[in-house]
């Protein structure tokens, strides 16, 4: 069984500072997704990483896949009120045949004040 | 923007009683996917459907669960005998192919509250 582990599980911020998500894993996944999750709503893509090493930016935040596909981090830049939500990484899990078979983290919930 | 849309948003059921969740996966998308939340854990996958059967589907996923895409738009998870325990929302999901290339998305629904009592 795979297993993600997410860190941190909160964090409380002011509008303006940068902050760091991090998922991590024994195990090698075949892509790593970032997801963000409205209170009683489904998980909406953020951005899928698949390459080790490789980086992709949307915007303030900034995704990056590990080198040997075990983690992956969520940067953001000048974080803003808009940013507070749930954060879920989900990662495939390598020689799988189903992509959506995702394990997923416990989340981070993020808060930032205005 | 497509959607995957879910029905009930939310149903209370008592403990033995049947239920069937219903989704509308996005029409291109030929695979196919329920999970679920327990309040307060992680999203947990259960089956994945391709081609009229299942591909893949996790310990949850026993006897008392079946999926079933009845027609050419619905994709429907049944609980035959619900516990209390199955007390989660579930999320549908979607996506056009199954290989993890860059582009390729999984998109969920709203998921549905099922509340056992």
């Amino acid at each position: 069984t795979q297993l993600l582990e997410q860190s941190p599980q909160f964090l409380s911020i002011q509008e303006g500072e940068n902050l760091t998500v991090y998922c991590n894993s024994s195990s090698v996944f075949s892509s790593l997704q970032w997801y963000r999750q409205e209170p009683g709503e489904g998980p909406v893509l953020l951005v899928t990483v698949v390459t080790g090493g490789e980086v992709k930016k949307l915007k303030r935040l900034t995704f990056q896949f590990g080198d040997a596909r075990k983690d992956s981090s969520l940067h953001i830049t000048a974080a803003q009120p808009g940013d507070t939500g749930l954060y879920l990484c989900a990662g495939a899990e390598a020689g799988g045949t189903s992509y959506g078979k995702l394990t997923f983290g416990q989340g981070t919930i993020l808060t930032v004040h205005p | 923007e497509p959607e995957v849309t879910q029905t009930p948003s939310h149903q209370v059921t008592q403990m033995g009683q049947e239920v069937i969740l219903r989704c509308v996966p996005i029409s291109n998308h030929l695979y196919f996917y329920w999970y679920r939340q327990i309040l307060g854990q992680k999203v947990e996958f259960l089956v994945s459907f391709y081609n009229n059967e299942i591909s893949e589907k996790s310990e949850i996923f026993d006897d008392q669960f079946s999926v079933e895409r009845p027609d050419g738009s619905n994709f429907t998870l049944k609980i035959r005998s619900t516990k209390l325990e199955d007390s989660a929302m579930y999320f549908c999901a979607s996506s056009e192919r199954a290989k993890a290339v860059s582009g390729n998305t999984i998109y969920f629904g709203e998921g549905s509250w099922l509340t056992v009592v």
